[in-house]
């Protein structure tokens, strides 16, 4: 399968705990971008990288939130301390600098849930 | 800011046409997209228009009217399958080329 993948598909964690997800974007591309989305809404962006360079942040990520994409393939999202208003679904999406900018390809998401 | 204004549901009989329509109020603009949403499954794509006019793809074909800031997906011989969340979305006007997205129509197809 050469599509968008995260891993873990679902997660429960406790308040005050940390969380780390993955996402692998396809393998050409070398934008990739993380999106957050709750029940009923649209996806929310949250970071965007280009290669290696996290290149911007949304107003919506807090410091308890950081994302690495250390050689410019995969990339993590790590929640640290979890608030229960951090549950919602984390859908990692990728696309290409070179031909089809508009169309983002998106993996399945990470639901998190914090109890 | 940027904002867009879809209905947030829509219910429809298999076989029929339905027409989901999207406004939206932007500094600046460089098309609009158009992602379909199944319960639990990641978004698609769909569409994309950047010029007025309308896109056909199959069964589906996306409208665009940037004097109006409007467009509507426009879903034709409805299938069972189609219901699912339908998100229209502009991408924003700096170079990281990030979606801005509705907050989705929920498209239901009764037989």
């Amino acid at each position: 399968d050469t599509g968008v993948s995260q891993d873990p598909r679902h997660k429960i964690t406790k308040r005050g705990q940390n969380v780390t997800f993955r996402c692998d974007p396809i393998s050409e591309h070398n934008r990739l971008y993380w999106y957050r989305q709750t029940l009923g809404q649209g996806p929310e962006f949250l970071t965007y990288f280009q290669n290696e360079a996290q290149l911007e942040k949304s107003r919506l990520l807090s410091d308890r939130f950081s994302a690495e994409r250390p050689k410019g393939s995969f990339s993590t999202l790590e929640i640290q301390r979890t608030e229960q208003g951090d549950s919602a679904m984390y859908l990692c999406a990728s696309t290409a600098t070179s031909g089809g900018l508009n169309e983002q390809f998106f993996g399945p998401g990470t639901r998190l849930t914090v109890l | 800011g940027q904002s867009l204004e879809q209905p947030s549901e829509v219910t429809a009989v298999e076989g029929a046409i339905v027409q989901i329509n999207c406004t939206y109020q932007t500094s600046g603009f460089y098309g609009l997209s158009w992602y379909q949403q199944h319960d639990g499954g990641a978004p698609t794509f769909l569409s994309y228009n950047a010029l007025d006019g309308l896109e056909e793809t199959g069964r589906f074909s996306s409208f665009l009217s940037r004097s109006d800031s409007y467009g509507y997906l426009l879903l034709q011989e409805l299938q069972m399958k189609d219901s699912a969340s339908y998100f229209c979305a502009v991408r924003d006007m700096d170079s990281s080329y990030k979606l801005i997205f509705g907050s989705g129509t929920r498209l239901l197809v009764r037989p």
